[in-house]
């Protein structure tokens, strides 16, 4: 089964400062790679994926996340981080081929003002 | 922008009653998930669904729990006999094809037990 690690329960970073969520996965073959985030009582949002391509991927709200092969990582930035970036982001991955996605445990992301 | 959507936002229930929580996923996606999620952690797959049949489940997913897409549009997640452990969010997700072009979630129904 194919699985991904975020290492990191908690975040904190100052409004202004470049963040880095970080992930790591274990899956055979060519990984499909996700982050979602999820705000307050809301749902899962999709931020960004790699498929296949440019290691450096770009997402939504100024997002991207780069993926280094030789380290199986696939963390996850942003140049300038904001106080409404904060939030809880997930890294999943297929469970096994296509689907379902299994999720990492979370980082609860804290931008300070 | 499309929405999959879930009814109720908030069900509250007694320990050993049956629930349906409900989903209405985007109108041209073919796969459809439940997840669940407790106190704000670990997002946990349940199951999926294609072709009007479970296609994957996860050891989660006993018997107490059953899907069904009762028409067109609804897809819906029963437990039969709720747990105290049963108390989380649950999730409803759809994508329009298999996971590598990822899912749309639902904002989810918070689910009580007492």
């Amino acid at each position: 089964a194919q699985s991904v690690a975020q290492p990191e329960d908690q975040v904190n970073v100052a409004e202004g400062n470049p963040l880095t969520v970080k992930c790591t996965y274990s899956v055979s073959g060519n990984p499909y790679l996700f982050w979602y985030v999820q705000y307050p009582n809301r749902g899962l949002q999709f931020l960004l994926k790699y498929i296949t391509g440019d290691n450096l991927v770009k997402g939504s709200y100024g997002f991207e996340a780069e993926f280094n092969k030789s380290q199986t990582s696939f963390h996850l930035k942003k140049p300038s981080a904001l106080v409404s970036d904060s939030a809880l982001y997930f890294c999943a991955v297929p469970y096994s081929g296509n689907t379902p996605l299994v999720f990492g445990k979370g980082t609860r992301l804290s931008v300070i003002a | 922008e499309p929405e999959v959507t879930q009814t109720p936002s908030h069900q509250v229930t007694q320990m050993g009653q049956e629930v349906i929580l409900r989903c209405v996923p985007i109108s041209n996606h073919l796969y459809f998930y439940w997840y669940r999620q407790i106190l704000g952690q670990k997002v946990e797959f349940l199951v999926s669904f294609y072709n009007n049949e479970i296609s994957e489940k996860s050891e989660i997913f006993d018997d107490q729990f059953s899907v069904e897409r009762p028409d067109g549009s609804n897809f819906t997640l029963k437990i039969r006999s709720t747990k105290l452990e049963d108390s989380a969010m649950y999730f409803c997700a759809s994508s329009e094809e298999t996971g590598a072009y990822g899912y749309t979630f639902g904002s989810g129904t918070r689910l009580t037990v007492v």
